[in-house]
């Protein structure tokens, strides 16, 4: 069964730094692109990054360029995103996706529960 | 405010069928194909339609979508009480260079 599995979220303060893990399971890691997407309390989905196959292609959103950095770990079968500069505007939950293909411009066909980020002092 | 523009709310009677607009430009739903993902209440997404009018397998054919020109529509027939949930349309834009959703339209069961 194909998993994906958030950790690392949490209450830091606004200017801190945060980092997600998601781990996954029941497909090879290797041959997809994955995403990152957040929902801000009542609100709807926002996309935040995505990366290749291969982690050679990284792509965000102007929200988070320059504060944000994904990468994966083909060995341990792990996407994570490193948050720093976080801000209030950053607070909400961050799922993780598998895209159904290796190339980044594919559906995210697989969700995680999600993680939840709370910035504040 | 939202790339991909929907209407935030929506609503039908069990039966009845209703439709879910989402509106773009020439740089993401001209250009790109469109999917639709349903989140029930308190739980994540899931990919409901892609490539503008693929069901994945385990979606009911009640559902179905379409896409025109730099806009697309999801259709929800014999409506059901447990297809209340939000819908979000997405496509890549190649002018931000990245994912872009819709706003998001809360689909209300009367």
């Amino acid at each position: 069964e194909v998993q994906l599995l958030e950790s690392g979220g949490g209450l830091v303060q606004p200017g801190g730094s945060l980092r997600l893990a998601c781990a996954a399971s029941g497909f090879t890691f290797s041959s997809f692109a994955m995403s990152w997407v957040r929902q801000a309390p009542g609100k709807g989905l926002e996309w935040v990054s995505v990366i290749s196959y291969s982690g050679a292609g990284t792509y965000y959103a102007d929200s988070v360029k320059g504060r944000f950095t994904i990468s994966r770990d083909t060995s341990k079968n792990t996407l994570s995103l490193q948050m720093n500069s976080l801000r209030a505007e950053d607070t909400a939950v961050y799922y993780c996706a598998k895209l159904s293909s290796s190339s980044v411009y594919h559906p995210m066909d697989v969700w995680g529960q999600g993680t939840t980020v709370s910035v504040s002092s | 405010q939202s790339v991909l523009t929907q209407p935030p709310s929506a609503s039908g009677t069990p039966g009845q069928r209703v439709t879910i607009s989402c509106s773009g430009s020439s740089s993401n739903i001209g250009s790109y194909t469109v999917d639709w993902y349903q989140q029930l209440p308190g739980t994540a997404p899931k990919l409901l339609i892609y490539s503008n009018n693929q069901r994945p397998s385990g979606v009911p054919d009640r559902f179905s979508g379409s896409k025109s020109g730099t806009s697309a529509s999801l259709a929800i027939s014999g409506l059901q009480s447990e297809d209340e949930a939000d819908y979000y349309c997405a496509a890549w834009d190649d002018s931000l260079n990245g994912w872009v959703f819709g706003g998001g339209t809360k689909l209300t069961v009367l």
